[in-house]
């Protein structure tokens, strides 16, 4: 596609129910991000991809996130029993390449917002 | 721990007035660097980018920024803001160490009349 797109645009989910939040990058586009950005907090890296491999998960604030990329594309981030305080902006971002390699500007989508009651 | 330092949380200034957002980061070689802007309900938007060379970087939107190494800053300019500008502002600092993007808090800029 032309841009990154995020599916649900909004998603409202009762406590202790489970939620998947999709991201489709720019196709070619071998790293993705993920993030959370709070009120006023700025954002909160996740986790990323380079491919289907997450060479880093320590940004994931609990074992109730994960994270999947599946042919080197389309990324699911999920949140198991969900919790008020994870109500937030999920935002992800694409990019030609990683971040350490250099010149490498992200693409975002324009995020998921997540309401959690 | 690398970090970026965005001092004010909210600026507010008149339409046609001329603009500095601020960002100090930590780092300890030549660093990549960022602007992004933030409109209410959208992504993230590249505003401008330095990697290296000329230290006066020109961006979308009329805006530019500048890299001084000696005080640790990139800070954002616009000679003269529109409304359109009022927006959300992000500074960001590629990490020296993996292949994160260290975000600031952001600056929110408001447009007055």
């Amino acid at each position: 596609g032309a841009g990154v797109s995020q599916s649900p645009s909004n998603k409202v989910t009762e406590k202790g129910k489970d939620v998947e939040l999709r991201c489709d990058p720019i196709s070619g586009h071998t790293a993705l991000y993920w993030y959370r950005q709070s009120l006023g907090q700025g954002l909160e890296f996740l986790i990323y991809f380079q491919g289907n491999s997450a060479p880093d998960k320590s940004g994931l604030p609990s074992d109730r996130f994960s994270a999947e990329r599946t042919g080197g594309s389309v990324s699911t981030l999920t949140i198991q029993r969900t919790q008020q305080e994870d109500s937030a902006v999920y935002l992800c971002a694409s990019s030609q390449r990683l971040a350490g390699a250099g010149k490498a500007e992200q693409f975002f989508g324009p995020g998921t917002r997540l309401t959690v009651l | 721990a690398q970090s970026v330092t965005q001092p004010d949380i909210h600026i507010t200034v008149s339409e046609g007035a001329s603009l500095e957002l601020r960002c100090n980061y930590s780092y300890g070689a030549t660093p990549y660097l960022f602007w992004y802007v933030q409109s209410p309900g959208q992504g993230l938007q590249l505003l401008l980018k330095y990697f290296s060379g000329d230290t006066l970087v020109q961006g979308i939107k009329g805006f530019e920024a500048e890299f001084k190494r000696s005080q640790s800053s990139f800070n954002l300019r616009k000679p003269s803001v529109h409304w359109s500008d009022a927006a959300e502002y992000f500074c960001a600092v590629v990490s020296n160490r993996d292949d994160k993007i260290i975000f600031g808090k952001g600056t929110r800029l408001h447009i007055l009349p």
